[in-house]
This record gives structure tokens, sequence and C-alpha cells, in this order.
């Protein structure tokens, strides 16, 4: 079974300039998150869709950072303008949804972001 | 601060036993996870234990639980230098499914 995809897995770009992050989920899963990860810090939710409708984007910072799962499936999450503070691998993970009995999240290999 | 916390680094020798501890604030906890991340890689989940146990082996790996204290380690017997890696402690409750809370990390470094 394929995992979670995500390109590009590592952008390099200036500050006030724009990014994007793709993600496909397993087949199947109908939970797509996207997490923030800093350098020397735990995983932290940005945003939970639930089929292609948003669940929970209570942190993420919507002045800059917008993402979409249109259809359902593929989600991208989108950065503009960047800061030095938005450094970060942002990882893409899903699950089956509500009902599966034990939450686990399959989480992608990332997208490192670098912002000078 | 963190609803989830953890120790920073954790140094053990090959074929010891590695013990890392997390402890947690949420009440409501329904599920405590372990997830490793190896360099340049995502998360994987490695075992997770259910708040009503207290206790879950599964080969080399041990959880144990203590919810009066809100207290979760992993016990790792006969650590392998395949070991070395981020690990994290990670909390969900029924009225936030799916939203993971997780602590810093603990990284795990194995010497021959």
């Amino acid at each position: 079974e394929a995992g979670v995809a995500q390109s590009p897995r590592y952008k390099i770009i200036e500050k006030r300039q724009s990014v994007a992050f793709w993600c496909n989920p397993i087949s199947g899963h109908a939970t797509l998150y996207w997490y923030q990860q800093i350098l020397g810090q735990g995983p932290k939710l940005l945003i939970q869709f639930q089929n292609n409708g948003v669940v929970d984007d209570s942190q993420l910072p919507k002045d800059r950072f917008s993402a979409e799962r249109l259809k359902g499936v593929d989600s991208t999450l989108k950065i503009q303008p960047a800061k030095l503070e938005d450094s970060a691998v942002y990882l893409c993970a899903s699950s089956l949804g509500p009902g599966e009995d034990t939450g686990e999240l399959f989480f992608g290999e990332g997208s490192r972001l670098t912002v000078l | 601060g963190e609803d989830v916390e953890q120790s920073l680094f954790l140094s053990v020798r090959e074929g010891d036993s590695s013990v890392i501890n997390c402890t947690y604030t949420d009440s409501s906890s329904t599920y405590l996870y372990w997830y490793k991340q190896e360099p340049g890689a995502g998360l994987q989940l490695l075992t997770y234990i259910f708040s009503n146990m207290d206790m879950k082996q599964d080969q080399r790996l041990t959880v144990l639980l203590n919810k009066k204290d809100k207290h979760l380690s992993l016990r790792i017997a006969d650590t392998q230098t395949g070991d070395s890696a981020i690990y994290f402690c990670a909390e969900i409750s029924t009225d936030s499914w799916g939203k993971l809370q997780f602590g810093a990390g603990t990284q795990v470094v194995v010497t021959p």
C-alpha cells in the first residue's frame, strides 16, 4: 500500500516569497492533516480536513497560510508571504477518520522549508 | 507551555534497555502514542495504549501508563543502533479526535 506522498521534499525561498506544498494521502483515508514541525519541537497541528471540509484550523495563521483539499483527496498548503519563522518541516498525515479504532495517523516524509 | 513533556536526550549502550518518559496534562486523554522519527523521515507509529490500560507489551517495546500521575513511559529492551532516533509521545482525547498533541521529542542515541 502506498504511503502518504508529499512534494517538494525541500524548498528554499526568500522572505516575502510564496510557496506551496502538495500532499496525496493514503487511498481511502477520509481525514487529512497538516502539521508544522519547527526544529527541536514536536509537530503542531495547522489544519485538519474531514473529506473536503475543514474540521480544525484554529492554529493556522490565516493571514499568510491557506490550505485546501479539493475533491476530498489531495491537499495543498500555501504560505504567502513567507516569514523567517516559517522555516520548518511541513508534515502531511492521513487517517481513516472518526470511528477508526486507534486514531493512528500515517505521516509523509515532510517538506522542509527554509526561508532566508 | 507544552501539554506533553519529555526529556530531550537519552544516551544508551547497545544491548541495554532504554526508558523514555513522558508526562501529560489532559485528563481526558483517550489514547497515548509513541512515534519514532528517523533523520529525514516522517513519523512512524511505534505503539499506542488506551487510557484504561496500564501496560502494553509488543516484542521489545513495553509501554507503562500511570493515569493517576499522568505519566507514560516506553521501555525498549535490548536496544540496537537502529533504535537511534527521536521518540515522540503524543496524546489524543475524544473531544478533539485526530488532533494529536505531541511532546518535543526525546533524542535517543545508541552507542556501541
